[in-house]
């Protein structure tokens, strides 16, 4: 299975852009890359998602690499409501059906 | 639009009893999923059910575990008999196709004493 590897956790100032980065060196040519975020106390919300080009939402950007073994969730303008833990997710698929492997996540902390 | 809902929010049980959670999913979501979140990690899946049918339950410990989605759209997790370590959070989430985004409930937080 392929799997993820994020940094624990992160700071970033208000009204800057927080650039968080996963590593998925094992990916598949056909698993997506997904990032969901979790705050205290809530289920996940879904962010964005991608398989080869960037993509871009209200609510974030995604950058995967030519190679597809990395990828950087960029919020661009970071608020104190941002502050979540974040999980790069890639969607496997294996013999007919597919899961999600969540990691451990990336802490980020929102400073005012 | 209302979102995932589940019920109950918290639940405190002594080990060797049961326990049911109950999840509604969003109307119109044909695909329901069913998460054991640890602290400070990530969901687990413990079971996806396309319609009626549960199409991946690998992950479920089938010893002490079951879940039903009777008529494709809410669904029971029921763990029989309850372990201290099944103490974590219980996520429900639906989705309305493969690649779509899941929408997940506020959880179910289960402490075994």
């Amino acid at each position: 299975d392929a799997k993820t590897t994020q940094p624990t956790s992160m700071d970033c100032a208000e009204g800057r852009a927080a650039n968080l980065p996963c590593n998925h060196s094992t990916i598949s040519g056909n698993e997506y890359v997904y990032w969901y975020r979790q705050i205290h106390s809530q289920g996940p919300q879904y962010i964005i998602h991608g398989l080869k080009n960037n993509e871009t939402n209200e609510m974030a950007s995604l950058i995967i690499t030519e190679d597809r073994k990395s990828s950087t969730l960029i919020l661009p303008h970071a608020t104190l409501r941002d502050t979540a833990v974040y999980y790069c997710i890639v969607r496997v698929t294996s013999s007919g059906t597919y899961k999600y492997i969540f990691g451990t996540g990336t802490r980020l902390k929102v400073l005012a | 639009e209302a979102g995932v809902v589940q019920s109950p929010r918290y639940k405190i049980i002594e080990k060797k009893q049961p326990v049911a959670f109950w999840c509604n999913p969003i109307s119109g979501h044909n695909t329901l999923y069913w998460y054991l979140q640890n602290l400070g990690q990530g969901p687990e899946l413990l079971i996806r059910y396309e319609n009626e049918e549960a199409v991946d339950d690998s992950q479920l410990p089938k010893d002490r575990f079951s879940a039903e989605r009777l008529k494709g759209v809410d669904s029971t997790l029921k763990i029989q008999p309850a372990e201290l370590g099944d103490s974590a959070v219980y996520l429900c989430a639906s989705s309305s196709g493969d690649y779509n985004e899941q929408f997940f409930g506020p959880g179910t937080r289960l402490t075994v004493l």
